[in-house]
């Protein structure tokens, strides 16, 4: 049972677009929603995370919008470059308890010039 | 580098061999996580390990076992290899129970492929 769904599986945006990935989730327990970004060859990497007490979090050009009520999470990146070109993964756990984090499938994203 | 180290880097074997994937936590994290990577069905969790003890079991295959030694590294066992077996296989690390931020550390994986 998939209990994160993430979409589109793939994006192509042009450079300096705002690329826009869209993750749901099922489980109400989750209190934890980090973002995973894996380049070709290496381990995904956390690029940034939030708690469901915020609807939105910036770090840099990348932005998380919450909505708790619709269980709805998504990742902004403003100003989109080449070297952001990478696979994105949401992903969702209990803080407190259960940590193993759930990962989405995955959104290839390419940021052309 | 996110101090994570897993080897092999490369495999290939064939169906019904077995293989044994390595992995060294972070210096001071505690657990240590498996997960499979495939095409298709991005990354699915299948055991963590905290101190030693199993904490936590997901969709691991019975033919697929793994333990934490003493000296926090872990070893994942895949045995009766199947050509579906083929993927990416990643450990992740983390400081828990405690103290744990959420965040999980990987290494670069160990690709399996089974002729």
């Amino acid at each position: 049972q998939q209990q994160v769904k993430q979409s589109p599986q793939s994006l192509i945006v042009q450079k300096g677009g705002i690329p826009i990935i869209n993750c749901a989730y099922e489980n109400t327990a989750f209190d934890y929603f980090p973002w995973y970004q894996q380049f070709p060859g290496k381990g995904p990497a956390l690029l940034i995370a939030i708690r469901p007490d915020v609807s939105e979090k910036k770090e840099g050009r990348f932005t998380i919008s919450f909505n708790k009520s619709a269980k709805q999470f998504s990742l902004h990146i403003m100003d989109s470059q080449p070297g952001d070109s990478a696979t994105y993964f949401c992903a969702a756990s209990m803080l407190f308890g259960n940590e193993k984090l759930t990962f989405g499938t995955g959104t290839r994203l390419t940021i052309i010039p | 580098d996110s101090g994570v180290t897993q080897t092999p880097k490369h495999l290939i074997t064939a169906t019904g061999q077995r293989v044994t994937l390595r992995c060294s936590p972070r210096s001071g994290d505690l657990s240590v996580y498996w997960y499979q990577q495939s095409l298709d069905q991005g990354l699915q969790f299948l055991i963590q390990y905290y101190n030693g003890e199993e904490r936590a079991k997901g969709n691991i295959l019975e033919r697929f076992s793994a333990q934490q030694f003493p000296d926090l590294h872990s070893e994942l066992n895949l045995s009766s290899l199947e050509l579906g077996d083929s993927a990416l296989y990643f450990c992740a690390s983390s400081v828990s129970s405690g103290r744990y931020t959420g965040e999980l550390f990987f290494g670069e994986g160990s690709r399996l492929t089974v002729l």
